[in-house]
């Protein structure tokens, strides 16, 4: 199985826009959907983006997602930051033989 | 808007077999669906444990696969995972999924039951 790789934590102030990435380790980024779940502390995860780049209603269009295939890899972009954009980001898509995979998620600090 | 519940012991020691069940509103399992479990442990990542079909066609995370079954209980409309062997690694937040496409989104989650392993 591949993995997939995010940074840490990011940090950015409100008003600005910040960008999250999600590196596969093998395997091409586009042979599989990718999605973006926010996690606020004791919460369960929502869907911000599925299928690379599309939004679930409800979800502003301040959160975009993308792919990269010259760098294998997919990303979240958050523009307008606001202090409830806080919260952790975990990416996450699916191995050819029927397994979901995780990134390790990135805490978004919003300053 | 299918909902989920989870509900099981929030304490589990050593060895013991971890049962855990998810009550579904809103939909029939039997319509359709994937179904599945994902942990938290206390200040990491998710990791996805399994999903069921509503054919009960299995998919099980490979490190766990020897110690995982689920199962789907139609008459109650729930759907149950067992985890067995359980050790102080698999403290964590146990949340029941559903996706209404394999491949795409996890649509919804319940709202977790966190289970600690100790004696």
């Amino acid at each position: 199985n591949f993995m997939l790789t995010q940074p840490h934590s990011v940090s950015e102030s409100p008003g600005k826009t910040v960008t999250m990435s999600c590196t596969r380790s093998s395997g091409s980024i586009a042979s599989n959907y990718v999605q973006w779940y926010q996690q606020r502390p004791g919460s369960a995860p929502t869907t911000v983006i599925y299928e690379d780049n599309q939004r679930p209603s409800g979800i502003p269009d301040r959160f975009s997602g993308s792919i990269d295939t010259s760098s294998n890899s997919a990303s979240l972009t958050i523009s307008g930051l606001k202090t409830e954009d806080e919260a952790d980001y975990y990416c996450q898509s699916y191995h050819y033989d029927n397994v979901v995979i995780f990134g390790g998620g990135t805490k978004l600090t919003v300053l | 808007q299918v909902q989920l519940q989870e509900s099981g012991p929030g304490l589990v020691k050593p060895s013991e077999t971890l049962s855990l069940t998810c009550a579904v509103s809103g939909y029939s399992i039997r319509g359709g669906y994937f179904w599945g479990w994902i942990r938290q442990p206390p200040g990491k990542g998710l990791e996805w444990i399994g999903t069921i079909t509503h054919t009960g066609s299995t998919y099980y995370n490979p490190s766990l696969n020897s110690r995982i079954n689920i199962s789907l209980d139609m008459s109650k409309n729930q759907v149950s995972l067992k985890l067995s062997s359980m050790t102080a690694a698999d403290t964590a937040v146990y949340f029941c999924a559903v996706s209404v496409d394999w491949g795409s989104n996890i649509d919804s989650w319940g709202q977790g039951t966190l289970v600690t392993v100790s004696s």
